[in-house]
């Protein structure tokens, strides 16, 4: 069965310098790959997608995640961090090929310390 | 555009008293899931609707949740009775067919007490 670890449970950074979440997927096949952030008290909101092709993926708020199928990863980078890019993130993989069935990970709470 | 709207934000409740979620979803977007969100973890998901169709429901426990979608458009989750192990967020999202992704709503928080 598929299934998504996010080995960092908190990252703390200070704002400016550069992010990287982890992601790593268990599935055979090229999944479809999704990072959603969800900030205090609020629903989850899609930062971007891997269905296919580019393995560099532009998302929104200056993010970008690279799919690399020799390590099964979908890491999540951003140049510079700011203050208000502090909330949960989520990775998640679309269940046997489907992107109406996702399994999410258990979520990396990123710190920003001004 | 109107995203997903949900009610109630926030509610408490005693054990094995019932309780109810509501879900507009997208206008336009025929599928529909309703997830749980245990404290410190990653949404799960409880139901999946293409339009008025449960079409997994297999991780709903159905002793005592229950969920409808009629006419294809709103959608209300129901719990009862509750448990002390029900409290959580329940989150509700909906996406049409293109991958796009979903959008989820705000949640309701539910505690049991």
């Amino acid at each position: 069965a598929q299934s998504v670890t996010q080995p960092d449970i908190h990252i703390t950074v200070s704002e400016g310098a550069s992010l990287e979440l982890r992601c790593n997927y268990s599935y055979g096949a090229t999944p479809y790959l999704f990072w959603y952030v969800q900030s205090p008290g609020q629903g989850l909101q899609l930062l971007l997608k891997y269905f296919s092709g580019d393995t560099l993926v532009q998302g929104i708020k200056g993010f970008e995640a690279e799919f690399k199928r020799s390590q099964s990863s979908f890491n999540l980078r951003k140049p510079s961090v700011h203050w208000s890019d502090a909330a949960e993130y989520f990775c998640a993989v679309g269940v046997e090929t489907s992107y109406d069935k996702v399994i999410f990970g258990p979520g990396t709470s990123l710190s920003v310390i001004p | 555009e109107a995203g997903v709207v949900q009610s109630p934000r926030y509610k408490i409740i005693e054990k094995k008293q019932p309780v109810a979620f509501w879900c507009n979803p997208i206008s336009g977007h025929n599928t529909l899931y309703w997830y749980r969100q245990n404290l410190g973890q990653g949404p799960e998901l409880l139901i999946r609707y293409e339009n008025e169709e449960a079409v997994d429901d297999s991780q709903l426990p159905k002793d005592r949740f229950s969920a409808e979608r009629l006419k294809g458009v709103d959608s209300t989750l129901k719990i009862q009775p509750a448990e002390l192990g029900d409290s959580a967020v329940y989150l509700c999202a909906s996406s049409t067919r293109d991958g796009g992704g979903y959008t989820f709503g705000s949640g309701t928080r539910l505690t049991v007490v």
